[in-house]
């Protein structure tokens, strides 16, 4: 069974581009969630997604945003990058929690550098 | 104060010692708890999941949950060099919720050989 599916693995962009983030979740899986991570913040939730809605939405700015495909892939985008955005991005895919089953699965992550 | 506790380490053990990592949270309504282990460059990979309290054991590991003391561990028995990695611990509100996580810090691990 596939794992869970992000790319690229690795960017260098300029500060003021924009970038979008690409994860495929395990099959059968329908709830998506991405997560940043630095160094001095940790883990922290950016958002996620199930059936196409976003669902919750962590402290970010509103230069943060996603998406949810029927297919249940998901994209996520930064617009005008800042130095700060330099950070390891974390999809993580799960069944259904309103099942009850809250296991969530990661990627590799993709690693993002502001120049 | 941060809702979850973790010690960040580094924590340095001899090969075969039993390990021992802990969290702490301030948030009774957490239902699911999950440790995580992260290698350098790597996403986080599941080791283990348990709903409310009780104990949980999966080959080397056991993981405890005392909801009563909001206070989580990971037990690692017969400690390898290829265990040397991140411990992260998570929780989740779960069913009907959400399936966002709230993470430690992560507890930093070295086996010595």
């Amino acid at each position: 069974k596939a794992g869970v599916t992000q790319t690229p693995r690795y960017l260098i962009k300029t500060r003021g581009q924009q970038v979008t983030l690409s994860c495929s979740p395990i099959s059968g899986h329908r709830s998506v969630s991405w997560y940043q991570q630095t160094p001095g913040q940790g883990l922290q939730f950016l958002f996620e997604y199930f059936s196409e809605t976003q669902r919750n939405k962590g402290n970010f700015p509103g230069r943060f945003s996603g998406r949810q495909f029927s297919n249940s892939r998901s994209e996520m985008n930064v617009s005008t990058l800042e130095l700060g955005d330099s950070a390891l991005y974390l999809c993580a895919s799960s069944v259904d929690p309103t099942g009850g089953n809250a296991e969530a699965f990661f990627g590799q992550g993709t690693r993002l550098t502001v120049v | 104060q941060k809702e979850v506790e973790q010690d960040p380490g580094p924590l340095s053990v001899p090969e075969g010692a039993i390990v021992s990592l802990n969290c702490t949270y301030s948030n009774s309504a957490f239902q699911y708890f999950m440790w995580y282990r992260q290698y350098s460059r790597k996403g986080p990979e599941l080791l283990m999941y348990t709903y409310s309290s009780g104990n949980k054991e999966d080959g080397r590991f056991t993981a405890q949950v005392d909801k009563s003391s909001k206070y989580i561990s990971l037990f690692i028995r017969d400690s390898q060099p290829s265990d040397s990695a991140t411990y992260l611990c998570a929780m989740s509100l779960g069913r009907g919720a959400t399936n966002k996580l709230i993470f430690g810090t992560g507890t930093l691990l070295a086996v010595q050989p």
